[in-house]
């Protein structure tokens, strides 16, 4: 079936520090992949997608790039800042418009 | 455009009561998703709908049920609510213009405790 594996969190940073959240698929075919960030309080919002292999998805000084040989889809930023303390999931969809997300990264800045 | 909102944004109950929750999808979109986020159990899929239909179902039992309506609102129900109910609830909503694969669009959520 389809599932997603996403780095354990909590990763705390100081500013400036380079990230990398590790996240790998399991599907059958061509998923569309994602990350969304979730800020406290509120929903989930998209942050960048690639919807086929060696697609790079950017956003925001952060990318990801869609690797099928490695079914992996890692986030990385060079220079995290304070506002970028967040919750991070990376999610999968695949036939039938159905989500599937990893269990999310807990990201901490510090100054 | 207007983002997906989701009423009400907080609501408290007592064990066995029921209760509704409300979502607007983005103008246009046709498709609507809802979620139930726990700190457990993370982001859990509970259902899809398209054009009315339920096209989509996760593994929750039968007191979560929803509804779509002609202009793509679409409402959740839980009924005998349990302590284990309590979570933000989410909806998203993707056009699905193209087919599948399209992204989802979230609203805030709507933060159900219960007693």
């Amino acid at each position: 079936g389809n599932s997603v594996t996403q780095m354990e969190g909590p990763v705390t940073l100081s500013e400036e520090a380079f990230l990398t959240i590790n996240c790998t698929y399991t599907a059958t075919g061509y998923p569309s992949l994602f990350w969304y960030v979730q800020y406290p309080g509120e929903g989930l919002q998209l942050l960048l997608k690639a919807t086929k292999a060696d697609d790079k998805g950017s956003n925001k000084g952060f990318e990801a790039t869609y690797r099928k040989e490695t079914t992996s889809f890692h986030l990385e930023k060079g220079s995290v800042q304070v506002s970028d303390s967040a919750v991070y999931f990376c999610a999968l969809t695949h036939t039938g418009n159905q989500f599937y997300f990893g269990t999310g990264t807990s990201l901490t800045v510090i100054p | 455009k207007a983002g997906v909102t989701q009423t009400p944004r907080y609501l408290i109950k007592t064990r066995g009561q029921q209760v509704t929750l409300s979502c607007s999808p983005i103008s246009g979109h046709r498709s609507v998703s809802w979620y139930q986020q726990t700190p457990g159990q993370g982001l859990q899929f509970l259902f899809e709908y398209f054009s009315e239909t339920q096209r989509n179902k996760g593994n929750f039992p039968g007191r979560f049920s929803g509804r779509q309506f002609s202009n793509s609102r679409s409402e959740m129900n839980v009924s005998t609510l349990e302590l284990g109910d309590s979570a933000l609830y989410l909806c998203a909503s993707s056009p699905l213009t193209a087919g599948t694969q399209e992204t989802q669009y979230f609203g805030p959520g709507t933060r159900l405790l219960v007693l």
